[in-house]
């Protein structure tokens, strides 16, 4: 039973270049989050998602970040016009309604983002 | 505003002792506390939920504690083991049935 996985694992973008990850949850999950992590800080919420429906966007800058969940294939989080900032490292987590309940969250290996 | 701390220095133990860590909160009346583990370089491992109306949960040599009188959790490692070094980040979560808010996590040594 494959784990929550995320790609790339590392991505390199320039000033102004676009970002996008992908998230694919565990087998049976439909919903998603997705998380920032500074060094030496803790895991910042971004954006909750269910099949294609955006739950709470309430942790994701309004302008460049966009994030979707669309009925077929994986959860996308898509940053414009990236600057030396979103420099992070980027997590998703899937939990189940049944599984452990919504609040068990399931991380992936995450991706780390590099703004030159 | 809402604060979790953890302690920022990373501790120390030597193997077969037990390691305790420490997870204050201000602010904030959490519904249940989360425990999780990470490792260089990956995403976080849930270990343990403790829900505001349990005193303490267990599970194999691992012993969390909740007392929300003193907005407190500890995590405890029993016979620790070098396998056990990682960082632990600790998770409130209460307001919505999703929404957690993380500590910075205390990164554990275990010295053979």
């Amino acid at each position: 039973n494959a784990g929550v996985m995320q790609n790339p694992r590392h991505l390199v973008r320039r000033r102004g270049q676009e970002a996008r990850l992908r998230c694919s949850p565990m087998k049976g999950h439909s919903h998603v989050y997705w998380y920032r992590q500074l060094p030496e800080e803790g895991l910042k919420f971004m954006v909750y998602l269910q099949k294609e429906n955006i739950i709470d966007e309430s942790g994701m800058p309004k302008e460049r970040f966009s994030a979707e969940f669309p009925k077929e294939g994986p959860s996308i989080l898509r940053i414009q016009q990236v600057v030396r900032g979103d420099s992070a490292a980027y997590f998703c987590a899937s939990s189940s309604l049944v599984l452990g309940g919504l609040e068990t969250q399931y991380f992936g290996p995450g991706t780390r983002l590099l703004v030159l | 505003s809402q604060k979790i701390e953890q302690n920022s220095e990373a501790l120390n133990i030597q193997e077969g002792k037990t390691a305790t860590l420490t997870c204050n909160y201000t602010n904030y009346s959490p519904a249940y506390l989360q425990w999780y583990r990470q490792d260089p370089g990956r995403g976080p491992v849930f270990l343990l939920l403790i829900r505001e109306n349990e005193k303490e949960k267990r599970k194999e040599r691992l012993k969390v504690t909740f007392d929300t009188t003193l907005k407190q959790s500890l995590f405890h490692i029993t016979a620790s083991q070098p396998a056990d070094s990682a960082t632990y980040l600790c998770a409130l979560g209460g307001d919505s049935n999703y929404q957690l808010i993380w500590g910075a996590g205390t990164k554990l040594i275990i010295k053979p």
